[in-house]
C-alpha cells in the first residue's frame, strides 16, 4: 500500500520568504509527526498530531514555524520569513494508533529545504 | 546533553564482513527502544524495537540486543551486503512526557566490495 508521501521533495528559496511542505500520511493512521534533520544532526522533533486533540507544539523553534492537519489527515508545515538556518531535510511520519510510546512510525522521504 | 548517543559515527567495513553499532541513552522512564535505517535521502525505516523485558531481537541479519540495566544497546549487522550501507539510528521512547521520543545522532555505515 502507499506510504507516506511529502511534497516537494526538494526546495529551494530566497531568505525571507515564506514556505509550505505538504505530508499525506498513511491513510487510517490518526497520529502525524513532523522533524528536522540537520546535515549531521539527529532527528529533531517539531510537533505532533494525535487525531482531534490538541497538537503538541513543543518542538516548534520559533513562532515563524507553525502547522496545521486539515480533517485529521494531511499537513502542512509552513515557515515564515524563511532563514539560512532553516535549511534541512524536514521528516514527516505517522503511526496508527494514539500511543507514542510504543508505535512505530512510518517516515516519508523528506523535503530537503534550501534557503539561500 | 543529547539522551542518546551512538557510536562509532561512522564505520566502513568490506563487503561480507560483520559489524556492531552502539547506542547509550539516559533516557527515563525507559518505555522501548527501535533501531532505524535510514538509506540516503529517504526517510528512516523500523528495524526492531524492544521493550524493557526484551534482551534480544532479529530481524533476518539484524540482531538488536538491549541492556535495560546498564542502559545500553547494540545493533549486530552478519554478513554485510552493499545494500546495508545506511545510517543506523537509535530511538529511545521514554514513558511520560510531552515529547517521549529520543533520537540519536546515527551511524553512518559505509560496506565497500
Amino acid at each position: 500500500g502507499a506510504g507516506v508521501s511529502q511534497s516537494p521533495s526538494n526546495k529551494v528559496t530566497e531568505k525571507g520568504k515564506d514556505v509550505e511542505l505538504r505530508c499525506d500520511p498513511i491513510s487510517g493512521h490518526t497520529a502525524l509527526y513532523w522533524y528536522r534533520q540537520s546535515l549531521g544532526q539527529g532527528l529533531e522533533f517539531l510537533i505532533y498530531f494525535q487525531g482531534n486533540s490538541a497538537p503538541d507544539k513543543s518542538g516548534l523553534p520559533s513562532d515563524r514555524f507553525s502547522a496545521e492537519r486539515t480533517g485529521g489527515s494531511v499537513s502542512t508545515l509552513t515557515i515564515q520569513r524563511t532563514q539560512q538556518e532553516d535549511s534541512a531535510v524536514y521528516l514527516c511520519a505517522s503511526s496508527p494508533t494514539r500511543y507514542q510510546q510504543s508505535d512505530t512510525q512510518y517516515f516519508g522521504p523528506g523535503t530537503r529545504l534550501t534557503v539561500l | 546533553k543529547n539522551q542518546v548517543e551512538q557510536s562509532p559515527q561512522s564505520l566502513i567495513i568490506l563487503e561480507g564482513k560483520n559489524c556492531t553499532l552502539q547506542c547509550n541513552y539516559t533516557v527515563s522512564p525507559f518505555s522501548n527502544l527501535r533501531w532505524y535505517k535510514q538509506d540516503t535521502g529517504r526517510g528512516p525505516v523500523s528495524l526492531t524495537i524492544m521493550t524493557f523485558s526484551e534482551n534480544t531481537k532479529s530481524n533476518g541479519r539484524y540482531t538488536a540486543t538491549l541492556d535495560a540495566d546498564t542502559k545500553q544497546s547494540s545493533l549486530h549487522i552478519t554478513a554485510s551486503q552493499l545494500s546495508d550501507s545506511a545510517s543506523y539510528i537509535c530511538v529511545v521512547s521514554r514513558r511520560t512526557g510531552a515529547n517521549n521520543l529520543f533520537f540519536g545522532t546515527g551511524t553512518r555505515l559505509t560496506v565497500i566490495p
